[in-house]
């Protein structure tokens, strides 16, 4: 079945430092959206890719959808203590309903 | 406004014992999920439903039931609770793939001890 990999799994960055995780799927993905955990909570949608190629921007963050559509990323600018947490990239399975995710990379950040 | 809740939020049980997680969405969503997060293992996904009576395995559903009655429900059973199941489980519903608003919402979780 369809896999999400993900990495790093850890990184740790010094405030105002980028940071950058990646996701790759052994199958072309529909779309792929990306999640994020603070330490205690649950996980929260930040974003859907769709388009080969996309490039999305919220701010600090941009995210992007590889031109096969198996692979994507989150940047983030100059890293602030509230981006600390847990980012999860996920992809739909077999059915397209159902999302599976990556292991996730878990951003601490050293003000 | 529309939410999903999980109840109980903590639960210690002892190995053997049957156990029901609830899960109760007010989005008025089709799709249902529960999944189980684990250190290094990110979230994963245990059984799923896309609407009433309907209900599928994913990939760790060995040892746990789930059923749907009704749009709002999906509680999650596991009939004899092994000490492999201690995790942190997450319950969350979404809209219908094509809707263009597959978003998942989660509820807060139920951290399950198995002792």
């Amino acid at each position: 079945g369809q896999q999400v990999m993900q990495i790093p799994q850890y990184q740790h960055v010094q405030e105002g430092e980028d940071f950058t995780t990646y996701c790759n799927s052994s199958t072309t993905l529909s779309n792929i959206q990306w999640y994020k955990q603070r330490p205690g909570g649950h996980p929260v949608f930040l974003i859907q890719l769709v388009k080969s190629g996309e490039v999305k921007k919220q701010k600090r963050l941009t995210f992007q959808f590889g031109e096969a559509k198996k692979n994507s990323s989150l940047h983030i600018t100059a890293t602030q203590t509230t981006d600390v947490g847990t980012y999860f990239c996920a992809g739909p399975g077999s059915h397209n309903n159902d999302m599976r995710f990556g292991a996730g990379t878990r951003l601490t950040v050293k003000p | 406004d529309a939410e999903i809740t999980q109840s109980p939020r903590h639960k210690i049980i002892e190995t053997g014992r049957q156990v029901t997680l609830a899960c109760h969405q007010t989005w008025n969503h089709n799709n249902m999920f529960w999944y189980r997060q684990d250190l290094g293992h990110g979230l994963r996904l245990i059984h799923y439903s896309y609407g009433v009576h309907d209900t599928n395995k994913g990939e760790v559903s060995d040892g746990y039931s789930v059923s749907r009655s009704n749009t709002e429900d999906l509680p999650l059973t596991l009939e004899s609770a092994a000490s492999s199941q201690t995790s942190v489980y997450f319950c969350a519903s979404s809209e219908s793939f094509g809707t263009g608003n597959e978003k998942l919402f989660f509820g807060s979780g139920t951290q399950l001890s198995v002792l």
